[in-house]
C-alpha cells in the first residue's frame, strides 16, 4: 500500500475562507502532483513539483497555490474559497521517470464550498 | 493532441459474469499504459502497468492487453464480484518530457449487481 496521505478527507467550508489541503508522502519521491476531479470526469492536473522549491502549474487553470519546502510535503492553498472550487482534490507522487514509473495516489480531499 | 478515450462510459453486470473495458489512446511518444481502479470517494489504485513490448499482463482476475500498433488496450475482469464495482481508469504516460506526463481517460463506471 502506498504511503501517501491527504488531510482532511472531507471539508465543508464557507465562501471566502482560506483553506489548506495537506499532502504528505514517506516514499522519498521527488515528483508530486495535485489533480482535480469532478464526479464522472477525468483527473485534471492543476499543480506539480519536481522537487524542493520547484512548483509548476498544470493543464487546468486553478486559483489555488502550492509550496514545496520539504520533499515529503506538498500542501495546496486556496486564499478565498468559492462554490466553484467544490470538487475532489487528489494528491499523487512518483519516483524518477522510467519505463515502469508509477504514480501513487492519496485518498483524496472532497471539498464543498457553501 | 494527446488523448485517452474509454468505453463504455458505464457498465452494469451481474455478479459472476465477465466483462471487458476498452481504452484507445493517441499519446505519443508512448511510454507505458496503466489501468487504475478508483472506488467512490477514494484515490486511484494501480491494477496493471504495461510497456510497449508487453501484450498481456494479469493481476488476479484482471487481465490487461495492449496493442501498441493500433494504440488500444483492454481490461478483462473475470468472475466479477460485488467489490469490483468502481471506476476503472486508463492512464497513458509519454516519454517526451522529464515529467513523464500522465494522460487520464474519464473512466468506465462498473456496477456489479448480486
Amino acid at each position: 500500500e502506498a504511503d501517501i496521505y491527504q488531510t482532511p478527507r472531507y471539508l465543508v467550508i464557507g465562501t471566502g475562507k482560506k483553506i489548506t489541503l495537506e499532502c504528505s508522502q514517506t516514499m522519498g519521491h521527488d515528483k508530486m502532483y495535485w489533480y482535480q476531479q469532478d464526479p464522472g470526469m477525468e483527473l485534471h492536473l492543476i499543480h506539480y513539483s519536481y522537487g524542493v522549491n520547484s512548483t509548476e502549474k498544470g493543464d487546468l487553470s486553478s486559483e489555488s497555490t502550492v509550496s514545496r519546502i520539504r520533499t515529503e510535503h506538498f500542501p495546496l492553498t486556496l486564499e478565498s474559497a468559492r462554490p466553484s472550487h467544490t470538487s475532489q482534490y487528489l494528491c499523487a507522487s512518483s519516483a524518477p521517470t522510467g519505463v515502469n514509473t508509477e504514480a501513487f495516489f492519496g485518498q483524496g480531499t472532497r471539498l464543498t464550498v457553501v | 493532441k494527446n488523448q485517452v478515450e474509454q468505453s463504455p462510459q458505464s457498465l452494469i453486470i451481474l455478479e459472476g459474469k465477465n466483462c471487458t473495458l476498452q481504452c484507445n489512446y493517441t499519446v505519443s511518444p508512448f511510454s507505458n499504459l496503466r489501468w487504475y481502479k478508483q472506488d467512490t470517494g477514494r484515490g486511484p489504485v494501480s491494477l496493471t502497468i504495461m510497456t510497449f513490448s508487453e501484450n498481456t499482463k494479469s493481476n488476479g482476475r484482471y487481465t490487461a492487453t495492449l496493442d501498441a500498433d493500433t494504440k488500444q488496450s483492454s481490461l478483462h475482469i473475470t468472475a466479477s464480484q460485488l467489490s469490483d464495482s468502481a471506476s476503472y481508469i486508463c492512464v497513458v504516460s509519454d516519454r517526451g518530457s522529464t515529467l513523464g506526463r500522465l494522460y487520464f481517460g474519464r473512466g468506465t463506471q462498473l456496477t456489479v449487481w448480486p
